[in-house]
């Protein structure tokens, strides 16, 4: 069974810019949810789909949005990108918001923005 | 805010004896807690984890603990091996919203041969 899949691995832009990562669940799994980690700072939840919808948000500006299709695979958005958007962004699935249902985390996309 | 700490952003210990990781919290709302291992270059891969209805999970070389009246919760790995290096994460949730987890910033462990 594969795991999740982020893509892509590296990213490398400049302020301004915006960019887009994406996120394949395993398969089965409805439920994505985006962090990201920072050096020193753990991580940081951003936001979580489940059936398309947003279900819960993390405190982060206005600039990080995301959607997921209905094949659960999500995508999350940074538009006008500063230098401290720099940073590991990972996605994390599992089946549904149920209880002690754990995440599974794929690899994350490493954005450095210069 | 930060509702769950990691206060001990490293530790070193030998080959074969115990590693003791410690995380605290401050939310009484959180009552599932987990703990990730994270290598770099890799994703988080889970670990054990613990509901607030127990006080000792355990699983092969990993024990976790959890003290509700202190918001505490401590990781024991016992015996340590050199594999075992790596960030270790605590993370909460309340049980409902397993989808959102609260993590602490990360303790590096380094287990020498």
């Amino acid at each position: 069974k594969a795991g999740v899949t982020q893509t892509p691995r590296y990213l490398i832009k400049t302020r301004g810019q915006q960019v887009t990562l994406s996120c394949s669940p395993i398969s089965g799994h409805r439920s994505v949810s985006w962090y990201q980690q920072t050096p020193g700072q753990g991580l940081q939840f951003l936001f979580e789909y489940f059936s398309e919808t947003q279900r819960n948000k993390g405190n982060f500006p206005g600039r990080f949005s995301g959607r997921q299709f209905s094949n659960s695979r999500s995508e999350m958005n940074v538009s006008t990108l500063e230098l401290g958007d720099s940073a590991l962004y990972l996605c994390a699935s599992n089946r549904g918001p149920a209880t002690n249902e754990k995440l599974f985390f794929g690899s994350g996309t490493q954005l450095s923005v210069l | 805010d930060q509702q769950v700490k990691q206060n001990s952003p490293s530790l070193s210990v030998q080959e074969g004896r115990i590693s003791i990781l410690n995380c605290d919290y401050t939310n009484s709302m959180f009552d599932y807690f987990l703990w990730y291992k994270k290598y770099p270059a890799e994703g988080p891969t889970f670990l054990i984890s613990i509901s607030s209805i127990k006080d000792k999970n355990e699983d092969g070389r990993f024990t976790v603990f959890l003290n509700k009246s202190a918001k505490h919760l401590s990781l024991h790995i016992v015996p340590s091996q050199p594999g075992d290096s790596a960030v270790y994460f605590c993370a909460a949730s309340p049980s409902t919203d397993t989808g959102k987890l609260i993590f602490g910033q990360g303790t590096t462990l380094q287990v020498k041969p």
